[in-house]
């Protein structure tokens, strides 16, 4: 989707390893999102942002790190990769009140063995 | 806490028929958006429809139309003259306008068009 890039797309790491992963917009929007998308499974928000400096916890944010400290850049961090938090990760972000659309990254897979 | 419920994990029909996928949710919320996005076997999120809360109106784009039944917090989606292109997951989600910024998508539905 134009206008919002994850990196990277692929990922394998093992156990107890740590990794970033980066969504970018360049939108300008205030809000942002990362979930996780497990087979047969919903989008589960994991946290998300309303404007640069802020986080929120999502429903499963056990494991998970986030920064916003650019506008445009939500990092999310796995600080001790488990097997469990094998899954694809989407971003979304979205402008401000009065949305008109909800714009996705194209997901990043990450395997964790 | 904000919840979007979708209670048809599966569904399937024939191609040229009509169906309609059902979400209820749950916000405190007066003002929101709903949406309901598509995910194709390629995990591309397409947008399908959205609708206002404050819109009394029912959202429609071409083939596909919502029943959006606030009082009762129901937002159902149908989709007519269902094509093979049709087959994909569909999420329901719902935004609140102020105060709860929390994007929440309900589990999803698997839909078939049967050829």
């Amino acid at each position: 989707n134009a206008g919002v890039t994850q990196t990277p797309k692929f990922r394998v790491l093992k156990t107890g390893q740590s990794m970033t992963l980066l969504c970018a917009q360049d939108m300008n929007h205030e809000y942002m999102y990362w979930y996780r998308q497990d087979p047969g499974m919903g989008l589960r928000l994991i946290h998300y942002s309303v404007g640069e400096g802020t986080t929120a916890k999502g429903e499963v944010p056990d494991g998970y790190n986030v920064s916003r400290l650019k506008k445009q850049n939500f990092l999310l961090g796995l600080e001790s990769a488990a097997p469990s938090q094998t899954s694809v990760y989407f971003c979304a972000s979205i402008r401000d009140r009065g949305p008109n659309t909800i714009y996705f990254g194209e997901g990043s897979w990450l395997t964790v063995v | 806490a904000q919840t979007v419920t979708q209670s048809q994990p599966e569904m399937s029909v024939q191609e040229a028929e009509t169906v309609t996928l059902s979400c209820t949710y749950d916000t405190s919320e007066n003002n929101y958006y709903l949406f309901w996005y598509k995910q194709p076997p390629s995990r591309q999120m397409i947008l399908v429809i959205r609708q206002e809360a404050y819109k009394q109106q029912n959202a429609t784009e071409n083939r596909f139309s919502v029943n959006f039944q606030k009082a009762a917090k129901s937002f159902s989606l149908k989709i007519s003259d269902s094509q093979l292109g049709d087959t994909a997951m569909y999420f329901c989600a719902v935004i609140s306008n102020f105060g709860n910024e929390k994007l929440t998508f309900g589990t999803g539905t698997r839909l078939t068009i049967i050829p």
